[in-house]
C-alpha cells in the first residue's frame, strides 16, 4: 500500500477563496482523520470519521470548515472562504481498529498540505 | 498549564549519545503516542502504550500510567534521528499533543 496520499502538497490561495484538501486513507482502515499543525498551536485534531461517518467534528474552527467522507477510500476537507489565519499544514491520517482493544493501534499520516491564504 | 507538556522543548546531542525525551500529560488517557516529525513534515508513528515498556532497535518508550509521565530513549544516537518528537495522549480517538521536542543530532 502506498500509505495515506494527500493532495495537493502545497496550495496557495487568495483570501475569501474555496479551498479543498484531499486525502485517501490507507486500504482498510476503518478510522479516517484530519489535523491541522500551526507553529503556535502545534497539532490539533479537527475532525475524524469511522466507517465514512463523522464521529467528532468538535475540533472544527468555524462552519467555514466542512469535512466529507463519502466512501472508504476518499475524504476531503473544505475550506470556504479561506482566510491568511487557516494557513497551515492539514494532516490526513488513518487506523484500523479499536483504540482502547488493540495496544499497538496506531495512525499512520500523510504528508500533509501545506496551505497558505495571502 | 498545558495538558501535555514535553521537556526538553531543543535538544542537542553528540553522535552516540544516549538521549531522553519527557512527556507528562494531566489528564486521564487510555493510550499514549510518541511521533516523530522529519524536518519535511512528515509525520511517522514510532510507539503506542498504554502500560510498561515497548523497544523497536534504538528506541525505548515507557509509560507510568500512575505518574502520568512517559519516557522516550534513543541509545547511540544518529544524525539521521534529528527531527521533532511528538508526544500525543488520547482517550478514544481524541489525541491531545505535546508542543514537540526538537532534537539534533551534530556527527
Amino acid at each position: 500500500d502506498a500509505g495515506v496520499i494527500q493532495s495537493p502538497r502545497h496550495e496557495v490561495t487568495e483570501m475569501g477563496q474555496e479551498v479543498t484538501l484531499r486525502c485517501k486513507p490507507i486500504s482498510g482502515h476503518d478510522y479516517l482523520f484530519w489535523y491541522r499543525q500551526t507553529m503556535m498551536r502545534g497539532l490539533e485534531l479537527l475532525i475524524y470519521f469511522n466507517n465514512n461517518v463523522p464521529i467528532d467534528d468538535s475540533g472544527m474552527p468555524e462552519d467555514r470548515f466542512s469535512a466529507k467522507m463519502p466512501n472508504a477510500s476518499f475524504s476531503t476537507l473544505k475550506i470556504q472562504p479561506s482566510e491568511p489565519r487557516d494557513s497551515a499544514v492539514y494532516f490526513c491520517a488513518s487506523s484500523f481498529g479499536q483504540f482502547r482493544v488493540r495496544d499497538d493501534t496506531e495512525a499512520f499520516f500523510g504528508q500533509g498540505t501545506r496551505l497558505t491564504v495571502v | 498549564k498545558n495538558e501535555v507538556e514535553q521537556s526538553p522543548q531543543n535538544l542537542t546531542a553528540q553522535e552516540g549519545e544516549f538521549i531522553t525525551i519527557n512527556c507528562s500529560y494531566s489528564v486521564g488517557i487510555s493510550a499514549l503516542h510518541w511521533l516523530q516529525q522529519h524536518p519535511g513534515g512528515g509525520i511517522v508513528s514510532l510507539f503506542m502504550l498504554s502500560s510498561g515498556k515497548k523497544k523497536h532497535g534504538r528506541l525505548i518508550a515507557t509509560i507510568n500510567i500512575q505518574e502520568k509521565h512517559s519516557s522516550l530513549h534513543i541509545t547511540a544516537s544518529h544524525p539521521r534521528d534529528s527531527a521533532v518528537y511528538i508526544c500525543a495522549v488520547g482517550e478514544t480517538y481524541k489525541y491531545i499533543f505535546g508542543t514537540g521536542t526538537r532534537l539534533k543530532v551534530l556527527a
